[in-house]
């Protein structure tokens, strides 16, 4: 069975910095692509960050980019995410999302964590 | 913001019909990309619930389909029930980065 587990929830202040973790099992990590979507509160799904599987090709949302840094690790079958110079608007759950593959076609998510919660507040 | 626009909300009796929209550009959609379908209830894990514009995952009643014309696509749920009250999102590929509806809300009265 396929789980994905984020950790890293913490309330930050405005400026600061956090890691968020998702641990992987019951699929072959280090093959799959991965991304991170967030969801603040009252609004959408939306996409953060993606990776592939050997962490040559990333891609940020232009609300995050030069401030969030994405990465794995295929031994430990870990995805994280470093979000730097937090700001109020970048509170939200956080998502680990797995893309069902590596094709041409493949650009959906097929399992999702449960989510992890940033606040970023004074 | 999002670039695929859905209505916020649709609702429907237990035993009808509802469709939700998913409205998209030249760009994602209208350029060749697959359209996705997502049901989220709160404080859970979203769901694929169908890929591909039409095709459902091993697990997901028949109840849900997708089509793709144009520039936008749809989710059909025939036979609403109680925990179809949801919500639900459409996700697609734009400027090589992924893009998700606005989400819609259904209610089943």
């Amino acid at each position: 069975e396929v789980q994905l587990v984020e950790s890293g929830a913490a309330l930050v202040q405005p400026g600061g910095s956090l890691r968020l973790s998702c641990a992987a099992s019951g699929f072959t990590f280090s093959n799959s692509p991965m991304s991170w979507v967030r969801q603040a509160p009252g609004k959408g799904l939306e996409w953060v960050s993606a990776i592939n599987d050997k962490s040559d090709i990333i891609k940020y949302a232009d609300s995050v980019k030069g401030r969030f840094t994405i990465s794995r690790d295929n031994s430990k079958k870990t995805l994280f995410l470093q979000l730097n110079s937090l700001r109020v608007e970048d509170t939200a759950v956080y998502y680990c999302a797995k893309r069902f593959g590596s094709g041409p076609a493949d650009y959906y998510f097929d399992h999702w964590g449960q989510g992890t919660l940033v606040t970023v507040s004074s | 913001q999002s670039v695929l626009t859905q209505p916020p909300s649709v609702s429907g009796a237990p035993g009808q019909r509802v469709t939700i929209s998913c409205t998209g550009s030249s760009s994602n959609i209208g350029a060749g990309f697959d359209v996705h379908w997502y049901q989220h209830l709160p404080g859970t894990a979203p769901k694929l619930l169908i890929y591909g514009n039409i095709n459902r995952p091993s697990g997901v009643p028949d109840r849900f389909s997708g089509s793709k014309s144009g520039t936008s696509a749809s989710l059909a749920i025939t036979g609403l029930q109680a925990e179809d009250e949801a919500d639900y999102y459409c996700q697609s590929y734009d400027s090589s980065l992924y893009v998700f509806g606005t989400g819609t809300k259904v209610t089943v009265l």
